[in-house]
This record gives structure tokens, C-alpha cells and sequence, in this order.
């Protein structure tokens, strides 16, 4: 069974560009959750998305979005990236709108120069 | 918010002893707390769940326990293998998906031959 997808794998981005990255969940998972881990910290929660629909965000600015699609993928936008942006970010599924039994993606490393 | 306080940062042993690694946390509505996994360049793997109405849980080598009227819960390894090398976290949550997990910063835990 595939797992969790993310891609790109890496990707640079200059300062006030704007970036999109993309999950696949495990097939039948409907909850798509991202979360951003910068070097040596744990992973901060940024949104949930279960049907389709926003179900929880975290403490980030407006420059960041996503939404999720009718076959549960998911994008994450950030714009105007700041270097502090830069970071590991991870896409977690799940059943159902709930924490319980995450798995996580193996993340996009985004490095803002 | 939830806070999550993990110790130690860094923990070395050696083969077949074991190691213990503590967290507490701020929120007595917090009713999940999972372990994670992370090994270089790889998301974080769930490696051990407890939900509050349990107050310890094991899987072979791996046990969890939680004690909710001090708020802290620990993972315990026991026989240590070089493979449990890795970066561990701890994370709350309420469970309801709105305010995703509360992760701890991380234990690099390294397993001396």
C-alpha cells in the first residue's frame, strides 16, 4: 500500500515568492493535516482539512492557505516566504477527523534564500 | 494553548539497557498522547498511542504510561537494538482535530555498541 505522498521532495524560493506543495493521502484516509517542522524542533500544527473543509488551524499568518480536494488531496500555499519559512513540511492522513493514528508523509524541505 | 515539555534533549546507552523519556503537558483536556519515531530524512512514524482512560500500554519492547493527575507520560525501550536510534517526540492532543497535536521538541536518543 502507498503510504503518504508529498512532492516535491526539496525546492528553493526566493524571498516574496510564492510557493505550492502537494499531499496525497493513504487510500481511504479523508483527513489531511500539514504541520511545519523547522531543524532540531517538533512539527507545529498548521491546518486539518477533513471533506473538504478547513476543521482546525494552528497559530500561523494568512500568507499560508490550503484546501483539499474531492479525492482528499491536499495543497499548501504560502506566500510573500519569508527566510523564516524555511523548513521540513509534513503532510499527516487519517481515517477520520480526529488525531488518532496519524501518518505522516516524508515532507517537503523548503529552503527560502 | 497545549504545551509540551519533553527531557532529555539528548539521551545515549548502551545496547540491551534501556531508555525512558518523559514529557509533560499543560492541558487537562488532553486525552491522546502518541509517540513518533523519526529517523534522518523520513517523516515522524507512530510508534505507540495511549489514550487517558489507560494508564500504561505496551507493544514488545516499547510501553508507554500516563499519569494524568501529574500530567506526564513517559516511553519506556527496553533491549535496546542500534536500530531504535532516532529522534523521538511525544505530542498531545484533544482529539478532536481542531487543534491538530502538541509536540514536544524532540529526544535524539543514540544507542552505544
Amino acid at each position: 500500500d502507498a503510504g503518504v505522498t508529498q512532492s516535491p521532495t526539496h525546492l528553493i524560493k526566493t524571498r516574496g515568492q510564492h510557493v505550492t506543495l502537494r499531499c496525497s493521502p493513504i487510500s481511504g484516509h479523508k483527513s489531511v493535516s500539514w504541520y511545519q517542522q523547522v531543524l532540531g524542533q517538533g512539527p507545529q500544527f498548521i491546518f486539518q482539512y477533513y471533506e473538504k473543509e478547513e476543521r482546525g488551524r494552528g497559530n500561523f499568518p494568512d500568507r499560508f492557505s490550503a484546501r483539499q480536494f474531492p479525492n482528499y488531496s491536499s495543497e499548501l500555499n504560502v506566500n510573500a516566504l519569508l527566510l523564516g519559512d524555511s523548513a521540513l513540511y509534513l503532510c499527516a492522513s487519517s481515517l477520520e477527523r480526529i488525531d488518532y493514528g496519524y501518518t505522516f508523509g516524508s515532507g517537503t524541505r523548503l529552503t527560502v534564500v | 494553548g497545549e504545551n509540551v515539555e519533553q527531557h532529555p534533549s539528548t539521551l545515549s546507552v548502551q545496547e540491551g539497557d534501556s531508555a525512558v523519556i518523559k514529557c509533560t503537558y499543560s492541558d487537562s483536556a488532553s486525552n491522546y498522547f502518541p509517540w513518533y519515531k523519526q529517523e534522518l530524512g523520513k517523516g515522524p512514524q507512530l510508534i505507540i498511542d495511549i489514550r487517558s482512560n489507560v494508564g500504561e500500554k505496551k507493544d514488545q519492547r516499547i510501553a508507554v504510561t500516563l499519569n494524568k493527575t501529574a500530567k506526564h507520560f513517559s516511553l519506556h525501550i527496553t533491549e535496546t537494538q542500534p536500530e531504535d536510534s532516532a529522534v523521538y517526540f511525544c505530542a498531545a492532543s484533544k482529539g478532536g482535530g481542531a487543534d491538530g497535536l502538541t509536540f514536544g521538541k524532540g529526544t535524539h536518543l543514540i544507542i552505544q555498541p
